[in-house]
């Protein structure tokens, strides 16, 4: 059973701090991983994706991925209130027959919240 | 780009009839969509994968011939919910994978629509 594991929160953080988000795997095959956020009542948004081991930036958002520690994060510098949403990470899983269907693995999500 | 549509946003029925969601991706084609659910305070379930010309495969649990999946065309999927129940209030998601730039498998989801049956 592949499992993707998150800090159900909720994270509350002072309005300018770094948000820090976890999010640990059980499938070692797995081959991208995905920060989606998602807002009350919304359907949830792409935030950025990472398949290489090590940082990759955009803007305030840093996902960071670690394969050996099966071990993926999302660092948002300079928070703010508009911040504040359940953020959702996801993992691409492979089919049984090996090849990759495009599956997304959802994480139960965290909650953040900016505090002003 | 990347952008997902679904309509209606928001639906209420009575106990015994269909439903049908529809799913469309505005700017690029889509061969693969997907359909989940989100109960209050809980995570997405997926419920299946459709990919154009074929069949939907379902994920474990989810009734096939309650919930009807249809992609006929690269830009459109449905989802129909038949005799629906009001355990079937749920949210109900889409979602499309582009497959000009999704190298990573990366979705593009849908605003949702929101299923009341009474």
């Amino acid at each position: 059973q592949k499992e993707v594991e998150q800090n159900s929160g909720p994270l509350s953080v002072p309005e300018g701090a770094i948000a820090s988000l976890n999010c640990t795997y059980s499938d070692r095959g797995s081959q991208s991983f995905f920060w989606y956020r998602q807002y009350s009542g919304k359907s949830p948004e792409l935030i950025m994706f990472i398949y290489s081991n090590g940082d990759k930036e955009d803007g305030r958002f840093t996902a960071q991925l670690n394969k050996a520690s099966q071990y993926v994060s999302l660092l948002i510098r300079d928070s703010q209130p508009s911040d504040s949403a359940t953020y959702l990470c996801a993992v691409n899983a492979w089919g049984s027959d090996g090849g990759s269907n495009y599956k997304l693995t959802f994480g139960k999500g965290t909650l953040l919240t900016v505090n002003p | 780009g990347a952008v997902v549509s679904q309509h209606p946003s928001r639906v209420i029925c009575k106990s015994g009839t269909s439903v049908k969601i529809e799913c469309r991706s505005l700017d690029f084609q889509a061969t693969t969509m997907f359909w989940y659910r989100q109960f209050p305070k809980q995570s997405l379930m997926l419920m299946a994968t459709s990919n154009e010309g074929s069949k939907a495969t379902y994920e474990q649990g989810v009734e096939k011939d309650k919930f009807l999946i249809n992609h006929a065309s690269l830009t459109l999927s449905t989802l129909t919910v038949t005799s629906a129940h009001p355990e079937d209030s749920s949210f109900y998601i889409c979602s499309a994978r582009d497959h000009r730039v999704g190298l990573a498998g990366e979705q593009y989801f849908g605003p949702g629509t929101r299923l009341t049956v009474t």
